[in-house]
């Protein structure tokens, strides 16, 4: 069975700063996608960025960017320009690529943007 | 433009009693799951279905039943609901099998209660 882990309970940033959330994974399939969902308090799930494993470039979506190392099967979420709105719970989540089984999630960062 | 609808969106159950979820999506799509979070974990897969007529497990379904008689609707049953199935359960729908180019939706989420 496929297990995503996130080591960081919580991570606090100052505003307009850099904060690196880690991700790692593991699997024996090559074939499969990487996901950072965000959770604001309304729990509402919102996809902020997505990453094929076929992929070498990693995936930028404006502020947000992963850093994805295949091998190491590291998974992490840079947020740039860190603003209060990005204070939420972040989830790392994988699927299998040719599997109909749903995303398997890690257990959250929970991002405090400080002003 | 609705996308995945769930009702209803609170509920306080007694132990014992019994309800269905609703879900519906309006996007033609063809996978369906259920997941649960509960108190700062990730989402847990209960029940998926492929399309009409076929569903499976996920990893948490004792205690659930789902149904797939329509494209559009994937309800879930708790039957003699329990303490332990106090949670907030989410809908998801996605086009194709995993996310293999697509995004899988979520819906707003029900919070429910067992008491």
């Amino acid at each position: 069975a496929q297990t995503v882990t996130q080591s960081q309970p919580e991570m606090s940033v100052q505003e307009a700063e850099t904060v690196t959330l880690s991700c790692t994974y593991d699997t024996s399939e090559s074939d499969y996608y990487l996901f950072w969902y965000k959770q604001p308090p309304s729990r509402q799930m919102i996809l902020v960025i997505r990453q094929e494993a076929y992929k070498q470039q990693n995936a930028t979506e404006n502020r947000f960017s992963v850093n994805f190392q295949k091998a190491a099967k590291s998974f992490s979420l840079k947020i740039s320009d860190s603003q209060l709105g990005d204070a939420a719970m972040y989830f790392c989540a994988y699927v299998l690529g040719g599997g109909a089984d749903g995303l398997t999630f890690g257990k959250g960062t929970h991002l405090i943007i400080q002003p | 433009n609705a996308g995945v609808t769930q009702t209803p969106k609170f509920r306080i159950l007694k132990i014992g009693q019994s309800m269905t979820l609703q879900c519906t999506q309006d996007m033609n799509h063809n996978y369906m799951y259920w997941y649960r979070q509960d108190p700062g974990m990730g989402l847990k897969l209960i029940y998926y279905s492929v399309g009409a007529g076929i569903t499976d497990k996920g990893e948490v379904p004792n205690g659930y039943n789902v149904s797939r008689s329509t494209t559009e609707d994937f309800p879930l049953r708790l039957e003699l609901a329990a303490p332990s199935q106090t949670s907030v359960y989410f809908c998801a729908s996605s086009r194709i099998r995993g996310a293999v180019g697509n995004t899988i939706y979520f819906g707003e989420g029900s919070w429910l209660t067992v008491v």
